[in-house]
């Protein structure tokens, strides 16, 4: 059974870093794309960023361009989003999905249930 | 960068009756649509993929059909668990992938 867990939630000040972390289980990781989407408080989903099977490339949402970036460890079955100059407005739930592909461009098939980062002072 | 607009924003609909939601995509998309269903405090559940494939497990009175930018997402007998929040997405060969702002399904 496919399981994605994501951790590293937290709360932060305005202008700050946090890294988020997602594990996989269940599958054969190196296949598959892996994607970030968050969802502000009573708000609809957002894509943030996705990555390739093999880490080669890597996009992302206007919103959070050059200030998050998104890795992987294939060899721990682990993705990872780095965000810094955090602002309020990246206040979400931020969730990691399984990609039913090798690239981002593909449907998510699998969610995790998300982790709450809320930007405040 | 597509924008996709899903209408309406609530639907108000009586069990055993059919729901009809639109995703409407401001450029072509092919066939590279999803729709996904999302119920309060869950993650989002994959339901349609390639504008018109059901994924695994999900039930037969949930279809969808459209090609280029006009998606319908049909609920036929809709059913107590499946009143919740519908979101359309694309997938079509370039980053970003927006949803559109979602659909809530809402009992009558």
């Amino acid at each position: 059974e496919v399981q994605v867990v994501e951790s590293g939630g937290a709360l932060v000040q305005p202008g700050g870093s946090l890294r988020l972390s997602c594990a996989a289980s269940g599958l054969t990781f190196h296949n598959f794309a892996m994607t970030w989407v968050r969802q502000a408080p009573g708000k609809g989903l957002e894509w943030v960023s996705g990555i390739s099977s093999l880490g080669m490339t890597a996009h992302y949402a206007d919103s959070v361009q050059g200030r998050f970036t998104t890795s992987r460890d294939n060899s721990k079955n682990m993705v990872y989003l780095q965000m810094s100059s955090l602002r309020a407005e990246d206040t979400a739930v931020y969730y990691c999905a399984r990609t039913l592909g090798a690239l981002p461009s593909a449907p998510l098939d699998f969610w995790g249930q998300g982790t709450l980062v809320t930007v405040s002072s | 960068e597509i924008v996709m607009t899903q209408s309406p924003a609530t639907l108000s609909v009586s069990p055993g009756e059919r729901a009809t939601l639109s995703c409407r995509a401001s450029q072509s998309v092919n066939t590279y649509l999803a729709w996904y269903q999302q119920k309060p405090g869950q993650a989002p559940r994959l339901l349609i993929y390639g504008a018109s494939v059901r994924a695994t497990g999900v039930p037969a009175r949930f279809s969808g059909s459209g090609f280029g930018t006009e998606f319908t997402l049909t609920i036929t007998s809709l059913q107590s668990e499946d009143f919740a929040v519908y979101y359309c997405q694309h997938y079509d060969t370039w980053p970003p992938f927006p949803f559109g702002q979602g659909t809530k399904v809402e009992i009558k």
